[in-house]
């Protein structure tokens, strides 16, 4: 059984800050993987995506992949109210292309 | 990315039907799959849809009890059948898009929310 974990929340951040979501995954062989905003209702939506070791940069949003340690990060930067929503670690199997979720982390930005 | 429609985007039900979830892709895709997620939990895989043959199911879920059917590369139900209130979901069906890369990205339709009295 594939596990993605994440801290469930609620994380809560004031306006302006850094928003830090964590996950740790079990499958040792997994290749990719992908951050997805879910707003309250809505279905999810992809954020970002990393599959190299390191840091990967795009706009506020800065993900981070520790293979060894099976470990990946999402560093959301200067937080708006409008980044509330529940964000979901989602990790492939290794050699297919489904998704196994984590429970998600819930985070609110304070005005 | 691709433009992914469900119907119906939400549906009562009674204890014992079965209802017939659709979902329409604006391109062709090769793979598309079908999620669960129940009230405030994560997405749960519940198969893959094999275009021109049987769906892969995940552990867990059987095909008597969830019936797909993928017809061409753009198109496939799902069906949940006898439902009970424990069915009460929201059901997601997703595609891939390859990207050249070593990863594929998928994205996910809006959904269908079932509500099982």
């Amino acid at each position: 059984q594939k596990e993605v974990e994440q801290n469930s929340g609620p994380l809560s951040v004031p306006e302006g800050a850094i928003a830090s979501l964590n996950c740790t995954y079990s499958d040792r062989g997994s290749q990719s993987f992908f951050w997805y905003r879910q707003y309250s209702g809505k279905s999810p939506e992809l954020i970002m995506f990393i599959y190299s070791n390191g840091d990967k940069e795009d706009g506020r949003f800065t993900a981070q992949l520790n293979k060894a340690s099976q470990y990946v990060s999402l560093l959301i930067r200067d937080s708006q109210p409008s980044d509330s929503a529940t964000y979901l670690c989602a990790v492939n199997e290794a050699g297919a292309n489904n998704l196994f979720f984590g429970t998600g982390t819930r985070l609110t930005v304070i005005p | 990315s691709a433009v992914i429609s469900q119907k119906p985007s939400r549906d009562i039900c009674q204890r014992g039907t079965s209802l017939t979830i659709q979902c329409q892709v604006d391109s062709q895709v090769t793979m598309m799959f079908w999620y669960r997620q129940q009230p405030g939990q994560s997405l749960t895989l519940i198969a893959t849809a094999n275009q021109g043959s049987e769906a892969t199911y995940e552990s867990g879920f059987v095909i008597d009890k969830f019936p797909i059917s993928r017809p061409n590369l753009t198109f496939s139900t799902l069906t949940v059948s006898n439902m009970s209130p424990e069915d009460s979901s929201i059901y997601l069906c997703s595609v891939v898009i390859g990207t050249g890369e070593l990863f594929d990205e998928q994205f996910f339709g809006p959904g269908t929310r079932l509500t099982v009295l």
